[in-house]
């Protein structure tokens, strides 16, 4: 089965630090990766996503996520975080078992940006 | 706002009671999820339906049950309820239920049990 990796359960920053949250995966075939985010008292909602082509995905908000298949990795990034940013982050990748598909999530990296 | 809205916000209840869950997706959207979120097992995706029809399952015990409605609102039933139900349950919805789609999650319902 399919398992999703967030090497860092809590992250603090300054304003105008650069961001990198760690995601890993286990299945080697052809995945799709998310990153939601889930600002204080929000939903859940999509930051971006992964299907194929161009690995180096832009979502919203000036967040971007890389794809590197060789290392199993869907590293999200931003080069300078703002105290808005502070929020939960969740990496998610689908499975394919027994001819349907779920969503595999993480267990999440909140982010604190002090101002 | 996403669009999705789950009834009640919050519920509490005692071990051993029955408690259902109600989701309405997004206009438009024909599928449904849910999801439970727990501190110790992070978020963990439970049922799709699609249309009526349940599509994929996921790691739901058989204590817990679903449908979805003609009219494509979606209900979550937990029954024999224990103290490691306790969580938040997610309900999300998207327009035609491959994970191409973009999920659109509702707000949740924060469910104790004493």
């Amino acid at each position: 089965a399919q398992s999703v990796s967030q090497h860092n359960h809590h992250v603090i920053l300054s304003e105008a630090a650069s961001l990198e949250l760690g995601c890993n995966y286990s299945y080697g075939g052809t995945v799709n990766l998310f990153w939601y985010v889930q600002y204080p008292g929000q939903h859940l909602q999509l930051l971006l996503k992964y299907f194929s082509g161009d690995p180096l995905v832009k979502g919203i908000k000036g967040f971007e996520a890389e794809f590197i298949k060789s290392k199993f990795s869907f590293n999200l990034r931003k080069p300078s975080v703002q105290w808005s940013d502070t929020a939960e982050y969740f990496c998610a990748v689908n499975e394919i078992q027994g001819g349907s598909e779920k969503l595999v999530f993480g267990k999440g990296t909140k982010l604190t940006v002090n101002p | 706002d996403s669009g999705v809205t789950q009834t009640p916000k919050h519920l509490i209840t005692a071990t051993g009671q029955r408690v259902t869950l109600r989701c309405s997706p997004r206009s438009g959207d024909l599928s449904v999820y849910w999801y439970q979120q727990s501190l110790d097992q992070g978020l963990q995706f439970l049922i799709q339906y699609y249309n009526g029809e349940e599509r994929a399952k996921g790691n739901i015990l058989e204590r817990f049950s679903a449908q979805q409605f003609p009219d494509l609102h979606s209900e979550l039933n937990l029954s024999s309820l224990e103290l490691g139900d306790s969580a938040l349950y997610f309900c999300a919805s998207s327009v035609e239920g491959h994970y191409t789609d973009t999920q659109y999650f509702g707000p949740g319902t924060r469910l104790t049990v004493l």
